[in-house]
């Protein structure tokens, strides 16, 4: 157990719709960073978040959106979905904004787009 | 840009020692990290090397040769619970931030 929270665990919805995945980091960690993980893309980053403020962006798509709360919580939101948004998604945490080297990992929350 | 190349599946015998490569293609280069994922599970962290060389934890070793851009993850004594997809990561600097990027990943399977 890495000590990442993710929920939902599993989510099943339509093409159009619109989904929040929540993601609780270690406790004493600032930073929260989210990946998608699909069979044909493999793990891509999408956006980090330290201490409540955007970090550093990878391809995340215009579509989606984060942020992190004071509590240091994180959301991903997802919307107008497509059938290729069907992955898995990560919610990583480290203690600092360059600590990459050590991130930990939570369950991942699987998206179903249908 | 970037571009990490790893082989996308190995195959190796318990209790043999196995080497998984990774070469990489990116500016702004800080450091090389490794991951390992069971099927269904999430990342666990492995190891990282900012400098070049050996780093040893347990069966476990990571190199890194900055002027080759290359590095490669070491399993000694392999166990069936090592079948596992192993990823590495480059820490890279991009638009003045630090990102990390994972290559596709190798899929290790210990036979008996």
């Amino acid at each position: 157990d890495s000590g990442v929270t993710q929920t939902p665990k599993h989510l099943i919805t339509a093409t159009g719709q619109r989904v929040t995945l929540r993601c609780s980091p270690r406790s004493g960690d600032l930073s929260v960073y989210w990946y998608q993980q699909s069979l044909d893309q493999g793990l891509q980053f999408l956006i980090q978040y330290y201490n409540g403020e955007e970090r550093a962006k990878g391809n995340i798509l215009e579509r989606f959106s984060a942020q992190q709360f004071p509590d240091l919580h994180s959301e991903l939101n997802l919307s107008s979905l497509e059938l290729g948004d069907s992955a898995l998604y990560f919610c990583a945490s480290s203690v600092g904004p360059e600590s990459y080297n050590e991130q930990f990992f939570g369950p991942g929350t699987r998206l179903t787009v249908l | 840009g970037q571009s990490l190349e790893q082989p996308s599946e190995v195959t190796a015998v318990e209790g043999a020692i196995v080497q998984i490569n990774c070469t990489y293609q990116t500016s702004g280069f800080y450091g090389l990290s490794w991951y390992q994922q069971h099927d269904g599970g999430a990342p666990t962290f492995l190891s990282y090397n900012a400098l070049d060389g050996l780093e040893e934890t347990g069966r476990f070793s990571s190199f890194l040769s900055r002027s080759d851009s290359y590095g490669y993850l070491l399993l000694q004594e392999l166990q069936m619970k090592d079948s596992a997809s192993y990823f590495c990561a480059v820490r890279e600097s991009s638009g003045g931030y630090q990102k990390v990027t994972f290559g596709t990943g190798t899929k290790l399977q210990v036979i008996p």
